[in-house]
């Protein structure tokens, strides 16, 4: 019963590889978001998306780009993976923007 | 821009001490304020929520009132127990916009 879920747990690949993550939600929120959390613990909000609506924080390379396929799902693409991508991706959805969120358990990306 | 600043961790208790987490914030208007909790391995989970000056916000024997004179809505705990050892993440969210957390607050509680 998993309310928002991300694949995979854990990705090791390689410097200049394109991976993908996917998530998941079951709420029937119309919001999702993509967040990156470093070795600090800091968390930077990447994108957030609903049916009308992409806003991506300036911040973030083009090399990353959200992918939804449906309303439950927002998935992160990421091309020619850097060193500086290693950290915790959290994806979270809310019913609105304005509405608390709720986060999944985060994908651990490792380049090496 | 709103921001939210937060007392650097690591917080280091022993079990039953009172435990405050001290946060302040800048917003334009009249924000939303929230507490997160990360547990080891885990993403954040809604801790408590305060949506207008005096509220009280309390969950799990948490508590954090929200003081627009001070700007500041600090989390405290009467007795805390090791299974609170997380990472607390205070924030805040003004109609329509996005959340903007804090740098977060490691806890660690001591048998």
């Amino acid at each position: 019963d998993t309310a928002v879920s991300q694949t995979p747990k854990y990705l090791v690949t390689q410097m200049g590889n394109d991976k993908s993550i996917k998530c998941e939600q079951n709420l029937g929120h119309d919001t999702m978001y993509w967040y990156k959390q470093d070795s600090k613990k800091f968390l930077k909000i990447m994108f957030s998306y609903n049916n009308k609506e992409l806003i991506i924080n300036e911040t973030v390379p083009n090399r990353f780009s959200p992918k939804s396929p449906d309303k439950a799902h927002l998935n992160l693409h990421i091309n020619s993976l850097e060193l500086g991508d290693s950290a915790v991706y959290f994806c979270a959805s809310s019913q609105a923007r304005d509405q608390p969120q709720h986060f999944g358990d985060g994908t651990r990306l490792s380049i090496l | 821009g709103n921001s939210v600043t937060q007392m650097e961790g690591p917080v280091t208790l022993s079990e039953e001490a009172f435990l405050t987490i001290n946060c302040t914030y800048t917003a334009t208007g009249y924000p939303s304020l929230f507490w997160y909790v990360q547990y080891p391995g885990e993403g954040l989970q809604l801790l408590l929520k305060a949506t207008k000056a005096d509220d009280k916000g309390s969950n799990k024997g948490f508590e954090a009132t929200y003081r627009k004179e001070t700007t500041s809505f600090h989390l405290e705990k009467g007795s805390v127990q090791v299974s609170d050892s997380a990472v607390y993440f205070c924030a805040l969210q003004n109609a329509g916009n996005m959340l903007t957390f804090g740098g977060g607050t490691r806890l660690m509680v001591k048998p």
